[in-house]
C-alpha cells in the first residue's frame, strides 16, 4: 500500500520558472488536500478539494493552482515561482463520511527551494 | 473558521502522563476536535477526534469539555517517541481542515 505519494520530493527552481507538484493516492479517498509548512511554523492550507472536478481555496491560496481532474490525483502548480514559496508541501488525503470527512493521510513532504 | 490557542511548548517526564490543552472556544456545534502530531519534518500524524463524547484509542485518550470550548489530548504513559508537535484542530463538514500552531511536546528522560 503506497498510501499518499508526493511527487518530486526535492526541487529547485529559479525566480519565475513554473513547476507541478503531483499528489497520487491509492485508497479511493474524495477529500485531498494540500499545505505548505515554513521552517519553526505550523501547518498552512494552499487547496483542497472535495471531490473529483472540484477545488476549493484555502488560507494562502495566492500564486498557486491546482486540478484535480482524477479522484487519485491533486496537482499544485506555481506559475512563477517566488523565492517566498520556498518551502515544504503537504500533501493529505481523507476518506468520506456521514459529517465530512475522516482523519487526513498525509505524503512525506515537497521540499521546494526558490532562489 | 474555529480558531485554536494551543501552549507553544510543554514537558513531561517519560513515563508520565501528558496532557496537552486546546482552546477551541469558536467552535461550531457541528465541528470535530481533531487531534495530529508531526516528528521531526515528517508527515502529521492522525491520533484521535471526538464531537461531544470523551473518546479513546490504542494512541491516547481526548476530553473534551461539557461546552465543547475546550478539550485536553492525553498520552498515559509518554515516551521518548512522543517527542513531537501536536496540533489541535476543529473540523467542519465543508472539507477544510486549519492548523493551528501547535504544542511542542519534549519528553525527556
Amino acid at each position: 500500500n503506497a498510501g499518499v505519494t508526493q511527487t518530486p520530493k526535492f526541487r529547485v527552481l529559479k525566480t519565475g520558472q513554473s513547476m507541478t507538484l503531483l499528489c497520487a493516492q491509492d485508497m479511493n479517498h474524495e477529500y485531498m488536500y494540500w499545505y505548505r509548512q515554513d521552517p519553526g511554523m505550523g501547518l498552512r492550507l494552499i487547496h483542497y478539494s472535495v471531490g473529483e472536478g472540484t477545488t476549493a481555496k484555502g488560507e494562502v491560496p495566492d500564486g498557486y493552482n491546482v486540478s484535480r481532474l482524477k479522484k487519485q490525483n491533486f496537482l499544485l502548480g506555481l506559475e512563477s515561482a517566488a523565492p517566498s514559496q520556498t518551502s515544504v508541501y503537504f500533501c493529505a488525503s481523507s476518506y468520506s463520511r456521514a459529517g465530512g470527512a475522516g482523519e487526513l493521510f498525509f505524503g512525506e513532504g515537497s521540499r521546494l527551494t526558490v532562489l | 473558521d474555529a480558531k485554536t490557542t494551543q501552549p507553544p511548548s510543554m514537558d513531561c517526564a517519560e513515563g508520565r502522563a501528558a496532557n496537552l490543552p486546546c482552546n477551541h472556544s469558536t467552535i461550531s456545534g457541528n465541528e470535530y476536535v481533531y487531534w495530529y502530531r508531526q516528528i521531526h519534518s515528517q508527515g502529521p500524524q492522525y491520533i484521535i477526534h471526538g464531537l461531544k463524547n470523551n473518546e479513546t484509542n490504542e494512541m491516547a485518550s481526548l476530553i473534551i469539555t461539557e461546552d465543547r470550548k475546550s478539550s485536553t489530548l492525553i498520552l498515559p504513559h509518554a515516551t521518548l517517541r512522543d517527542t513531537a508537535v501536536y496540533y489541535c484542530s476543529p473540523y467542519n463538514q465543508g472539507g477544510k481542515l486549519i492548523f493551528g500552531q501547535g504544542t511542542e511536546l519534549s519528553v525527556k528522560p
